[in-house]
């Protein structure tokens, strides 16, 4: 099956550094993938959408230049957290569409997830 | 815009008992898929049964079933024969042009 992998599984930063997380399709190509952020005990709330080539479409109230996508290949996708604050602390999750699927054969495939902390 | 609410919070159910999860949602489009996705504590997401909105016929997949209102636009969940594997947030979403919008979950746990 469609296996998406998602780098690093945890990480722990100072306020003010950087993070980059990794989202990959490890066996099929994705033109889509999305980035997700989970606070605990919520649901998947869709921060950006990520597009091989082109730039990514954020979703209304995510800060573009926080938040930095580039899918530069059909098969990852970056998403780096600029200047990280506390705040910025929670669970991200990536997803991607196989590129020869349509929706109900193939409707998403998700990384395992990162736990972000900023201290 | 489209939205998916899940009402439960939180079930419980006695391990081998069957339980439903509700979900219900709102759009104006005609053709669209339901799904709903399980993330265990590992908080892996994990596809469990999908349902494509012109198919009048519920969908099952072994011990998971749905059953599907369109003109009501509920999209409710039944597990049968409950296994504490089970234990896990349960999500409902509904699709259309690749993107899901996402219910807020149902916690289900699992009594021995």
């Amino acid at each position: 099956g469609a296996v998406v992998s998602q780098h690093p599984s945890w990480v722990i930063c100072k306020s003010g550094t950087s993070v980059k997380i990794e989202c990959r399709s490890l066996d099929f190509q994705a033109t889509t993938m999305f980035w997700y952020r989970q606070f605990p005990k919520q649901s998947l709330m869709l921060m950006a959408t990520s597009n091989e080539g082109s730039k990514a479409t954020y979703e209304q109230g995510v800060e573009k230049d926080k938040f930095l996508i580039n899918h530069a290949s059909l098969t990852l996708s970056t998403l780096t957290v600029t200047s990280a604050h506390p705040e910025d602390s929670s669970f991200y999750i990536c997803s991607a569409r196989d590129l020869g699927d349509s929706l109900i054969n193939s409707p998403l495939h998700f990384g395992n997830g990162t736990r972000l902390t900023v201290t | 815009a489209q939205t998916v609410t899940q009402s439960q919070p939180e079930m419980s159910v006695q391990e081998a008992e069957t339980v439903t999860l509700s979900c219900t949602y709102d759009t104006s489009e005609s053709d669209y898929y339901l799904f709903w996705y399980k993330q265990p504590p590992s908080r892996q997401m994990i596809l469990v049964i999908r349902q494509e909105a012109y198919k009048q016929q519920n969908a099952t997949e072994n011990r998971f079933s749905v059953n599907f209102q369109k003109a009501a636009k509920s999209f409710s969940l039944k597990i049968s024969d409950s296994q504490l594997g089970d234990a896990a947030m349960y999500f409902c979403a509904y699709g259309s042009n690749y993107q899901l919008i996402w219910g807020a979950g149902t916690k289900l746990i699992i009594k021995p």
